[in-house]
């Protein structure tokens, strides 16, 4: 039990839909990392944010965006869903002196299936 | 920039067997080293990690780790496997020095059979 929720945990879009994925960080934690997994390969990279700021991001196009708010909770959108985007995106929080996850360990949810159709 | 390789997709092993999953990455700089674990339909889970110090680091669940530096190799071990270790393990890495992302390794699916 890490204290990361994300939600919802399972949605169903077709092509050229929007998405909004949430987010809810583990109390004290000021660091949000989103992962894109696709069936069978590790976590890929998306963005992290840092005091309400994208400090960092994958190799993602524009129409993949976030927020962070005060409360370190965040959202991820997708706009111009594709086939493609089918995955198991994962937030991740974690403790950071100045942007990027203390020591580097990160505190997983249990991740939003999307399928696209 | 770094870079995980794991090179084995998928382990079977029988129960109480011992069992080595391997991994080894690239980098320019020093990192820190992780281990997750990912048990169907869930999210990742931390085994152990290594920071600093001792090359061989203990974790969760009976698991060990050693860095080999010379190698750029952090191979994951266990003496006793049992049915419930069955699940996707994951090596990573970050540069130390770095305020940047955690990059993940393909993946191993380990199974155990009973």
């Amino acid at each position: 039990e890490t204290g990361v929720t994300q939600s919802p945990t399972h949605l169903i879009k077709t092509r050229g839909q929007q998405v909004t994925l949430r987010c809810s960080s583990q109390s004290g934690h000021n660091t949000v990392s989103w992962y894109q997994q696709a069936l069978g390969q590790g976590p890929q990279f998306i963005f992290q944010y840092y005091r309400e700021e994208e400090n960092g991001r994958g190799n993602f196009p524009p129409r993949f965006s976030g927020l962070q708010f005060p409360n370190y909770s965040s959202e991820l959108n997708v706009n111009a869903l594709e086939l493609d985007d089918s995955a198991l995106y994962l937030c991740a929080s974690s403790t950071s002196r100045s942007g990027g996850p203390k020591n580097g360990e990160l505190f997983f949810g249990e991740g939003s299936r999307l399928t696209v159709l | 920039a770094q870079s995980v390789t794991q090179l084995d997709s998928q382990v079977p092993v029988f129960e109480e067997a011992p069992v080595e999953l391997r991994c080894n990455y690239s980098s320019s700089v020093s990192v820190y080293l992780f281990w997750y674990v990912q048990y169907p339909n869930q999210g990742l889970q931390l085994l152990l990690k290594y920071l600093s110090g001792s090359t061989l680091v203990k974790g969760i669940n009976g698991f060990e780790a050693e860095f080999n530096k010379s190698q750029t190799s952090f191979h994951l071990r266990k003496p006793s496997v049992h049915i419930s270790d069955t699940a996707e393990y994951f090596c990573a890495v970050i540069a130390r020095t770095s305020y940047d992302k955690v990059i993940f390794g393909p993946g191993t699916s380990l199974s155990v059979i009973p």
